[in-house]
């Protein structure tokens, strides 16, 4: 099992729907990290939380620290959010980030 | 202020070269990490660096692959006698520092194709 599982792995969506993404993870963590890929593009820092909840934009995450369990959704979704979506973790004990599978966006209009 | 960047962006190498991928951190950065991306698989963790050191290369393969970070300019990622296998997105990510509150800034990657 891996230490971070996203769910779905694929998504597809109608413009302006609410998209909800989940993370959840098995190791104790400092921190998590929502990314986002767009193909063969770099990768973008979206939010890092330790807890409760951060808003930027149509873009809100949150997290369970006891539940060891994060989602990320996006309001009003608009094809340009077509992406990879990646949750990754950095560990407690260490700095390196440990990567979910991504999830596969796709908004149509 | 300039992000991450890496050069370059797209390499290909046949069988038996070297490849050499470049990391300019954030300004102001002296931690910089590698991580690679493989088809159709998520990004894998492969070594940290500080300045003239490696902390954690515990992602390194044991052959053919090393790191470095030197005092002066980019860090590098030096492939040697490169394989098919070895086709894939690298990644560098910097931090100004270490910690939990540390933000990564990733740069464009360089896509190495084997051929």
């Amino acid at each position: 099992k891996n230490e971070v599982e996203q769910s779905p792995q694929n998504l597809t969506a109608q413009e302006g729907e609410f998209i909800t993404i989940n993370c959840s993870y098995s190791v104790g963590i400092s921190a998590l990290h929502w990314l986002q890929q767009h193909p063969g593009g770099g990768i973008v820092s979206l939010f890092m939380l330790s807890s409760g909840k951060k808003k930027h934009g149509r873009l809100i995450a949150t997290i369970n620290i006891q539940e060891k369990h994060s989602s990320l959704h996006i309001t009003a979704s608009h094809p340009r959010d077509s992406a990879v979506y990646i949750c990754a973790v950095r560990s407690e004990y260490g700095n390196k980030l440990v990567f979910g599978a991504g999830t596969i966006l796709r908004v149509k209009s | 202020n300039a992000g991450v960047m890496q050069n370059p962006r797209h390499l290909v190498r046949r069988r038996g070269q070297e490849a050499r991928l470049r990391c300019s951190p954030m300004k102001g950065h002296s931690h910089v990490y590698w991580y690679r991306q493989l088809p159709e698989e998520g990004l894998k963790f492969m070594v940290y660096l500080q300045k003239e050191n490696i902390i954690d290369e515990s992602g390194m393969p044991k052959e053919r692959f090393s790191a470095e970070f030197p005092k002066e300019g980019p860090s590098i990622l030096r492939i040697q006698q490169v394989v098919r296998g070895d086709s894939a997105a690298y990644f560098c990510a910097s931090s100004p520092m270490t910690g939990s509150n540390t933000e990564a800034f990733f740069g464009q990657g360089t896509r190495l194709t084997v051929v």
